[in-house]
């Protein structure tokens, strides 16, 4: 079945590192990919997505691509702040995002003045 | 960006209650809600997926008579925790689609802590 592998984690960074979470995935369709952003005590949030190989997501400083080739969408920062500490997850739908979202397990940032 | 509502935020009840957690989409209408558990160290587990008036379809594993939903309006879906316990204490979070938007909107997550 489809699935997400993402580093584990904990990653703790100074204020302005750069940050790269590596998420790889299997799907048997085409996916659509997509970083979620959970900060303490909250739901997720959307953070970028992208549909399609090549394709760039980008929103708050962070990145990624999709790279259908290495079946990877690895989320970059190049400047962290303290306000990102969070939880970051990424995930695949394969039928359009109306389908089931497939996690990976999470990512525990934290982030030091 | 649409809104997804859960309520109550937390509850404590004690073991052998059955308790109702609600996910409201608040300016849009939802023909889907997914139910997820999160465990302790972050990983989620999707539950069941709702489409509005026909029964949750449930993973594999999660006991259907144990976690009732309900989806009876284009906005509300309900999680009904049956006769809980301990081990069911953790993280419940909801999201929605509709089937112009194809996003995931989140709900903010409710904490049950059965004593």
């Amino acid at each position: 079945g489809d699935s997400v592998t993402q580093m584990e984690g904990p990653v703790t960074l100074s204020e302005e590192a750069f940050l790269t979470i590596n998420c790889t995935y299997t799907a048997t369709g085409y996916p659509s990919l997509f970083w979620y952003v959970q900060y303490p005590g909250e739901g997720l949030q959307l953070l970028l997505k992208a549909t399609k190989a090549d394709d760039k997501g980008s929103n708050k400083g962070f990145e990624a691509t999709y790279r259908k080739e290495t079946t990877s969408f690895h989320l970059e920062k190049g400047s962290v702040q303290v306000s990102d500490s969070a939880v970051y997850f990424c995930a695949l739908t394969t039928q359009g995002g109306s389908e089931k979202l497939v996690f990976g397990k999470g990512t525990k940032l934290t982030v030091n003045p | 960006g649409a809104v997804v509502s859960q309520h109550p935020s937390r509850v404590i009840c004690k073991s052998g209650t059955s308790v109702k957690i609600e996910c409201r989409s608040l300016d849009f209408q939802a023909t889907t809600m997914f139910w997820y558990r999160q465990f302790p160290k972050q990983s989620l587990m999707l539950m069941a997926t709702s489409n509005e008036g026909s029964k949750a379809t449930y993973e594999q594993g999660v006991e259907k008579d144990k976690f009732l939903i309900n989806h009876a309006s284009l906005t509300l879906s309900t999680l009904t925790v049956a006769s809980a316990h301990p081990e069911d204490s953790s993280f419940y979070i909801c999201s929605a689609t509709s089937h112009d938007n194809n996003e995931h909107f989140f709900g903010p997550g409710t904490r049950l802590t059965v004593l």
